[in-house]
């Protein structure tokens, strides 16, 4: 998974603070992808961006979550008041093209396991 | 509402035999479909893919075949080998829409020496 850098690898919260997540696309994509990965589940879409835009978040939770990707920097996914059934792995994924464009494949960052006490 | 669906939670396959891994949808939108392959605490890495304009695509020991009708494809590996072992996870998207791709649950592959 060269390519796509999340950090922190693993982050543990308290019920209540807030979790910020971090993904540095590969070099060249300018798509970025947050899914979150429940205990034997597959990975759930979360939300879609650009340079500065949100494509799609239809899998964004309404309350307590957001993600942004600036012109410069890596995207942020954030998680306020954070509470247990937060507790995931939340994978970054990042492509060259995207939406109508010819299908490329997404590339997977190692993710950032949350752990919320 | 599991538009892509593994049935298949684990299967083991001896050395050198043959894996097969099946995946179903539901959504006739969907026209790319993919295969990844995930080990323990990294992130899925990918595999092989193959568009709906096409019934079977292949790369070296990987195969996955299309069967638009009956709404199913399955990853072949030839010949299976015991680095092979990983969750496997089929996934699909719809290129009229954001590119999101929509995961099965994944299949557990144990190659057996």
């Amino acid at each position: 998974n060269a390519g796509v850098m999340q950090n922190p690898r693993h982050l543990v919260r308290r019920r209540g603070q807030e979790a910020r997540l971090r993904c540095s696309p590969m070099k060249g994509h300018s798509h970025v992808y947050w899914y979150r990965q429940l205990p034997e589940e597959g990975l759930k879409f979360m939300v879609y961006l650009q340079k500065e835009n949100i494509i799609d978040e239809s899998g964004m939770p309404k309350e307590r979550f957001s993600a942004e990707f600036p012109k410069e920097g890596p995207s942020i996914l954030r998680i306020q008041q954070v509470v247990r059934g937060d507790s995931a792995a939340y994978f970054c994924a990042s492509s060259l093209k995207g939406g109508r464009a010819l299908a490329q494949p997404q590339h997977f960052g190692d993710g950032t396991r949350l752990s919320i006490l | 509402d599991q538009q892509v669906k593994q049935n298949s939670p684990s299967l083991s396959v001896q050395e050198g035999r043959i894996s097969i891994l099946n995946c179903d949808y539901t959504n006739s939108m969907f026209d790319y479909f993919l295969w990844y392959k995930k080990y323990p605490a990294e992130g899925p890495t990918f595999l092989i893919s193959i568009s709906s304009i096409k019934d079977k695509n292949e790369d070296g020991r990987f195969t996955v075949f299309l069967n638009k009708s009956a709404k199913h494809l399955s990853l072949h590996i030839v010949p299976s080998q015991p680095g092979d072992s990983a969750v496997y996870f089929c996934a699909a998207s719809a290129t009229s829409g954001t590119y999101k791709y929509i995961f099965g649950t994944g299949t557990r592959l144990k190659v057996l020496a």
